[in-house]
């Protein structure tokens, strides 16, 4: 059974309409990440939440906002979605934060801007 | 933030034991390495993790030298479908766990 639920799996949207992907896990996780791939690129981490609290990569663009309402759903959003944002973005859940964690990834979002 | 180094591709054969080696020289006391599998349009996948020495699962091992500057992930009698991306990982400061290196690209021939 999927344990992190990425909804949808393909996304197309229009260049600078806002857009949202949703994560959803059923480990209760405390740290929910999100990250954006490109192609034959390393996943890059955007952010990431450790139970309420959010903390941002330095050098994550303002157009990526994100949201957890509650332990089991994370939501990622593109205010302004550019062309340059077509990607996969991976949710990922943690236990904890420690280094001897293991993460959890959901199957991915790909994101297409038209 | 305990940077890692990795080959970017290698090539096996059916059958073959393949390790694919992770530099990591400013890795910190309390880091662990963490090694994930990557197939195409899907997440990564927990493969293995250890401190020091060696650590065996049923799908790899892990080779830790004394100083902890380097690991190897062993893959014994590869398969076609162990064609994938590998990453190593160094646990970094709180807040900063799970940044992904470039990873090396394997292809299995058959």
């Amino acid at each position: 059974d999927a344990m992190v639920i990425q909804n949808p799996r393909y996304q197309v949207t229009q260049f600078g309409k806002p857009v949202t992907l949703s994560c959803s896990q059923t480990l209760n996780h405390n740290v929910m990440y999100w990250y954006q791939q490109k192609s034959s690129q390393a996943p890059k981490l955007l952010f990431h939440y450790y139970d309420k609290d959010f903390n941002n990569e330095a050098d994550t663009p303002d157009n990526f906002q994100s949201r957890r309402p509650n332990t089991s759903f994370c939501f990622l959003d593109i205010r302004s979605p550019g062309l340059g944002d077509a990607a996969m973005y991976l949710c990922a859940t943690s236990r904890e934060l420690g280094t001897n964690t293991e993460a959890f990834f959901g199957q991915g979002t790909r994101l297409t801007v038209v | 933030l305990a940077k890692t180094t990795q080959p970017i591709s290698m090539d096996s054969y059916e059958g073959q034991e393949v390790n694919i080696t992770c530099s990591h020289n400013n890795i910190a006391t309390n880091d662990y390495i963490t090694w994930y599998q990557q197939f195409p349009s899907q997440g990564p996948r927990f493969i293995i993790q250890g401190y020091k020495t060696k650590v065996t699962n049923e799908v790899a091992s892990l080779f830790i030298p004394a100083d902890r500057k380097s690991s190897t992930l062993s893959l014994p009698r590869v398969s076609l479908s162990d064609t994938a991306v590998y990453y190593c990982l160094v646990g970094g400061l709180r807040g900063q766990n799970f940044v992904f290196g470039p990873g090396t690209r394997l292809s299995v021939l058959p």
